[in-house]
């Protein structure tokens, strides 16, 4: 099946330094990628949608100066926290959407990498 | 635009009692709907879909969702909750085409006691 894995998996850093984490699809390219984030005891909330080769779309209140996010090839997607704050703490969420090969039941699926725990201190 | 309702912040099962989790969406179309599991500090993890065809699906680890176009409603049901089906379970809504993401219901938490 389409696999997305994300990385780090967890990662501590000091207020002020900046942080990337990795999408990658594994199995499948991927044209899309969508980046969520998600406080604790709550639902997913979409930051970004990132498309290969162009600028990504940012979601209302969601800073595209500190949450940079480059999708440079067709299995690689990279979210940067810059300058990264403690209210920047949390799990950030991945999915990936496979292509048109994958036939039309599975066009619009998206997959979910496993998260990355972000911890500012 | 699409929206999904989880009408039940929280339930709480008895281990080996059924179970039914709501979800009710808003779309004009026919859309594709998915119910997701995640455990504390994990990732999602996808139970079933629906695309089209049997109304009825089948998903992983006992869970079963029917879906009914006349009540906009995609439930979540299993016979008997095992302790290990605690966690937190989203549903979701997409267009069948197009580029736009999932939507996602708020969740629901499920405890289930002993």
């Amino acid at each position: 099946g389409a696999v997305v894995s994300q990385h780090p998996s967890w990662v501590i850093c000091k207020s002020g330094t900046s942080v990337k984490i990795e999408c990658r699809s594994l199995d499948f390219q991927a044209t899309t990628m969508f980046w969520y984030r998600q406080f604790p005891k709550q639902s997913l909330m979409l930051m970004a949608t990132s498309n290969e080769g162009s600028k990504a779309t940012y979601e209302q209140g969601v800073e595209k100066d500190k949450f940079l996010i480059n999708h440079a090839s067709l299995t690689l997607s990279t979210l940067t926290v810059t300058s990264a704050h403690p209210e920047d703490s949390s799990f950030y969420i991945c999915s990936a959407r496979s292509g048109l090969a994958g036939g039309p039941a599975t066009y619009n699926e998206q997959f979910f990498g496993p998260g990355t725990r972000l911890t500012v201190l | 635009a699409q929206s999904v309702t989880q009408p039940d912040i929280h339930i709480t099962v008895s281990e080996g009692a059924s179970l039914e989790l709501r979800c009710n969406y808003s779309y004009g179309a026919t859309p594709y709907l998915f119910w997701y599991v995640q455990s504390p500090g994990q990732g999602l993890q996808l139970l079933l879909k629906y695309f089209s065809g049997d109304t009825l699906v089948q998903g992983i680890k006992g869970f079963e969702a029917e879906f009914k176009r006349s009540q906009s409603s995609f439930n979540l049901r299993k016979p008997s909750v095992h302790w290990s089906d605690a966690a937190e379970y989203f549903c979701a809504v997409s267009p069948m085409w197009g580029n736009t993401p999932l939507v996602f219901g708020k969740g629901t938490r499920l405890s289930v006691i002993a």
